[in-house]
């Protein structure tokens, strides 16, 4: 399977806790996007790397949160002292610079109690 | 800043009726504009976009959404559903080497 990959798939942890998620792009692709998709929403866009430098973060990314992508090939995204609102779907997608079109991974369900 | 309304949140429709999920969006830089499906308990997959040229675009399943600039547009259709067609679909939009912004979804109920 040559897809974007997400690991765990399921998290469950304790308010205050810290977690972190790993995000696999496509092979070839070089730009990889963070999103968070809640209860009845559409995802919404966290975080975008082209390479392994951050291009832009939404405000939605607080101080909480941080997300590397150190070679540019798998990223992570970190959530420092968990609250129960960031319960959510992270979502990870890819990209090419040639074709624009995003492929999604299958998400990471954090669940805080 | 770009947004996208979806305007319906559920849409129901009997077995081999057509169906239209309404899609306006809002940018004022040239956009693409994107349809993604979500299968239950599945992750998002694109189902149709437009970037440029032709105005309708076609999906392999049989749904069409058409590019109306001049009504800020991009309704997702389809001439007979199918059970299978189940899902929660997404319009959403961008700029070019931009992030993707998503409508709040429409989720499709197929009746028998």
């Amino acid at each position: 399977d040559t897809g974007v990959s997400q690991d765990p798939r399921h998290k469950i942890t304790k308010r205050g806790q810290n977690v972190t998620f790993r995000c696999d792009p496509i092979s070839e692709h070089n730009r990889l996007y963070w999103y968070r998709q809640t209860l009845g929403q559409g995802p919404e866009f966290l975080t975008y790397f082209q390479n392994e430098a951050q291009l832009e973060k939404s405000r939605l990314l607080s101080d909480r949160f941080s997300a590397e992508r150190p070679k540019g090939s798998f990223s992570t995204l970190e959530i420092q002292r968990t609250e129960q609102g960031d319960s959510a779907m992270y979502l990870c997608a890819s990209s090419s610079q040639q074709y624009y079109e995003q492929y999604f991974g299958p998400g990471t369900r954090l669940t805080v109690t | 800043a770009q947004s996208v309304t979806q305007l319906d949140s559920q849409v129901p429709v009997f077995e081999e009726a057509p169906v239209e999920l309404r899609c306006n969006y809002s940018s004022s830089v040239s956009v693409y504009l994107f349809w993604y499906v979500q299968y239950p308990n599945q992750g998002l997959q694109l189902l149709l976009k437009y970037l440029s040229g032709s105005t309708l675009v076609e999906s392999i399943n049989g749904f069409e959404a058409e590019f109306n600039k001049s009504q800020t547009s991009f309704h997702l259709r389809k001439p007979s559903v199918h059970i299978s067609d189940t899902a929660e679909y997404f319009c959403a939009v961008s700029g070019r080497d931009d992030k993707i912004i998503f409508g709040k979804g429409t989720r499709l109920h197929i009746l028998p």
